[in-house]
């Protein structure tokens, strides 16, 4: 079982629609991130929350929003997507930022029709 | 730019040969790297953490290595079974920066 949970685990929607990604952990970790992947490719770093306060955004599109509510959980705020953004969402969580080991959820699998 | 680059790009080997996955990076000031499996459609499993000053880890039949002065890693993974089939990923850490994941080795180890 990972210790990062993710919900839902699969989520299809239309590109008009509103749907939001949850992400949560309870192992006192202080950095959480989100990434994209694609099939067959590496995980892309999205974005990066360290201390619930927004680190990086790696040039990400407006219609992906995230949000830090607390310490143990991360959002991803969806709307207006695109096919091209169908893809698997994963969620990590590190003890701090600065090279520390990254623990990840088993992802959110979104198609968008 | 770090660049992180890992062959084969897939492999397939019967059950029970010792195998060894290579990743390279172009930036060898790292302050750490890290070897994932993936098993299709789930996150990724962290298997081994080695920080720069380190030369190996080693968890059960898996080793890593690391040469920073070259640029390599090594996975090795003894006695292979196929429950070890996935993809495995090497993802490195420079001061300062993210972690920069290598585009993986496909591993089927057949029964």
């Amino acid at each position: 079982d990972t210790e990062v949970t993710q919900t839902p685990k699969h989520l299809v929607m239309g590109m008009t629609n509103k749907k939001s990604l949850k992400c949560e952990q309870h192992m006192g970790h202080r950095a959480m991130y989100w990434y994209k992947q694609k099939a067959k490719k590496p995980p892309e770093l999205m974005f990066v929350y360290s201390y619930e306060k927004l680190s990086i955004n790696e040039s990400v599109p407006s219609r992906f929003s995230p949000e830090c509510p607390n310490s143990s959980l991360l959002n991803l705020h969806l709307h207006a997507l695109q096919p091209e953004d169908s893809a698997l969402y994963l969620c990590a969580s590190s003890p701090g930022r600065g090279g520390q080991p990254q623990h990840f959820g088993d992802g959110t699998r979104l198609s968008i029709l | 730019k770090q660049e992180v680059t890992q062959i084969p790009a897939a492999l397939s080997v019967p059950e029970g040969e010792n195998l060894v996955l290579n990743c390279s990076f172009t930036d060898s000031a790292i302050y750490n790297l890290q070897w994932f499996r993936q098993d299709p459609g789930k996150g990724l499993t962290s298997l081994l953490l080695i920080q720069s000053s380190q030369r190996e880890q080693t968890s059960g039949r898996l080793n890593a290595s690391l040469d920073k002065s070259s640029g390599r890693s090594t996975l090795y993974i003894a006695a292979s079974q196929p429950g070890d089939s996935a993809t495995y990923l090497c993802a490195v850490h420079n001061y300062g920066q993210n972690f920069v994941f290598g585009p993986g080795t496909r591993l089927s180890v057949l029964p």
